[in-house]
């Protein structure tokens, strides 16, 4: 069946560093992907999306990459900031059903 | 409000209990979805509704969870006879066609004793 793993459930950086969350699916047909963070006691929300005519799209400081030859997909958050700490999703939105991958807990060393 | 609505925010129940969990999306909204959260987890797909068609609901995880919409708006899913394994944060979200965005309500926390 359809899944989307993360390689890492934790992650924890140094504040100013730059974090790189990656995230890894099995459909090859995918071709929508959107990464949401959730921040303590919130429901997910939308950070940045991709299409899969695309290989790199950048946000505000943040950057989400798409390797559809190994069916990976990565986000990268310049600068890390307190505020950056939450849970990370990536989610394959393509089909009718939007699949979520596991999460990758972001913490951020003051 | 503008956003999705969920309630109640947090529910303590009996084992063996029925309870019932309610989700008002965005207005205008055609696609909504369950999903479950146990602590520290990702997002467990419960059920997804579209329009008029029929709901998808392959990751109900037991005949004891149902859902209904509504009139295409309002939500309520409903687990009957608890058990402690059903103690989870219950996260309702809302998506018009022409985008895969999900809107998130804040969940309802429901504890099972």
């Amino acid at each position: 069946g359809e899944s989307v793993g993360l390689h890492l459930p934790t992650l924890s950086v140094q504040e100013g560093d730059n974090s790189i969350i990656n995230c890894a699916y099995s459909n090859s047909a995918s071709d929508y992907f959107i990464w949401y963070k959730q921040e303590s006691g919130k429901g997910p929300q939308f950070i940045i999306d991709i299409r899969s005519n695309m290989d790199k799209r950048q946000g505000q400081r943040v950057t989400v990459l798409l390797n559809k030859t190994v069916k990976h997909l990565s986000l990268q958050i310049a600068a890390t900031q307190p505020g950056d700490s939450a849970v990370y999703f990536c989610a394959d939105s393509g089909g009718f059903k939007t699949i979520f991958g596991a999460g990758t807990r972001l913490f951020v060393k003051a | 409000g503008a956003g999705v609505s969920q309630s109640p925010s947090n529910k303590v129940t009996e084992k063996g209990k029925d309870v019932e969990l309610r989700c008002d999306p965005i207005s205008g909204h055609t696609a909504l979805y369950w999903y479950r959260q146990s602590l520290g987890q990702g997002l467990e797909f419960l059920i997804y509704f579209q329009g008029n068609s029929a709901p998808d609901k392959s990751g109900l995880p037991s005949d004891r969870f149902s859902a209904e919409r509504t009139g295409g708006s309002v939500s309520t899913l409903t687990i009957q006879r608890t058990q402690q394994e059903d103690s989870a944060v219950y996260l309702c979200a809302s998506s018009t066609l022409n985008t895969g965005e999900l809107f998130f309500g804040e969940g309802s926390r429901l504890t099972v004793l």
